[in-house]
């Protein structure tokens, strides 16, 4: 059975903090995703990884940083937390070969709450 | 760019009937991938279904159904026999039919909240 894990499903911190999320996937694929999401917004994404050590921005990546030393975890990364980045956060993954059957696998979510 | 429409931010079926969610997108591209996905409350995101845009054939996995119209960019998600479980937040999405880098993301719409309705 397929698997994506994302280290917590609730977090709170505070103003300024440095936040880390990590995802990870047991399914050895290539592509990683990071999604904010919400209401009324839908998905937005924030950074991808097409390869270890590969990132490149997605649409929304001010105030976000990621790593991605291993192919099978990618992190993601708020350096200064503020209260406009609480949301939920969804990681993904999907392999190159097989992207375009089997769309993207999804992690349970991340809420984060910056107070 | 690329982008994709939900107008119905909220829908409401009775149990057992039939509901249609509505999905317009915008693209110059003849090859591209489509996806309902559904979020139940509180739950991991599923892939509902998809459709290959060179397929004329509507998908179809068990109550769940598309009406893919590609001249108008539409692509409509159908559920049969509507049960409790059906309930959630559903999203298009779209990818594009290339490959490699930024064209393996996905395109959300805002997403349409179903109730179902005992």
């Amino acid at each position: 059975d397929v698997k994506v894990t994302q280290s917590s499903r609730y977090l709170v911190k505070r103003t300024g903090e440095k936040v880390f999320l990590e995802c990870v996937q047991d399914m050895d694929h290539e592509n990683m995703f990071w999604y904010r999401q919400d209401p009324g917004l839908g998905l937005r994404l924030i950074y991808f990884s097409y390869d270890v050590k590969m990132k490149e921005k997605g649409d929304i990546p001010e105030g976000y940083s990621v790593s991605r030393e291993k192919k099978e975890r990618f992190s993601l990364i708020l350096e200064s937390a503020s209260t406009n980045q609480t949301s939920m956060y969804l990681c993904a993954s999907t392999s190159f070969t097989s992207g375009s059957y089997e769309g993207q696998f999804f992690g349970p979510g991340t809420r984060l709450t910056v107070l | 760019a690329q982008t994709v429409t939900q107008s119905q931010p909220e829908m409401s079926v009775q149990e057992a009937e039939t509901v249609t969610l509505s999905c317009t997108y915008d693209t110059s591209e003849s090859d591209y991938y489509l996806f309902w996905y559904k979020q139940p409350p509180s739950r991991q995101m599923i892939l509902v279904i998809r459709q290959e845009a060179y397929k004329q054939q509507n998908a179809t996995e068990n109550r769940f159904s598309v009406n893919f119209q590609k001249a108008a960019k539409s692509f409509s998600l159908k559920i049969s026999d509507s049960q409790l479980g059906d309930a959630a937040m559903y999203f298009c999405a779209y990818r594009s039919g290339n490959y490699g880098g930024a064209t393996n993301k996905l395109i959300f719409g805002t997403g349409t909240l179903l109730a179902v309705q005992p």
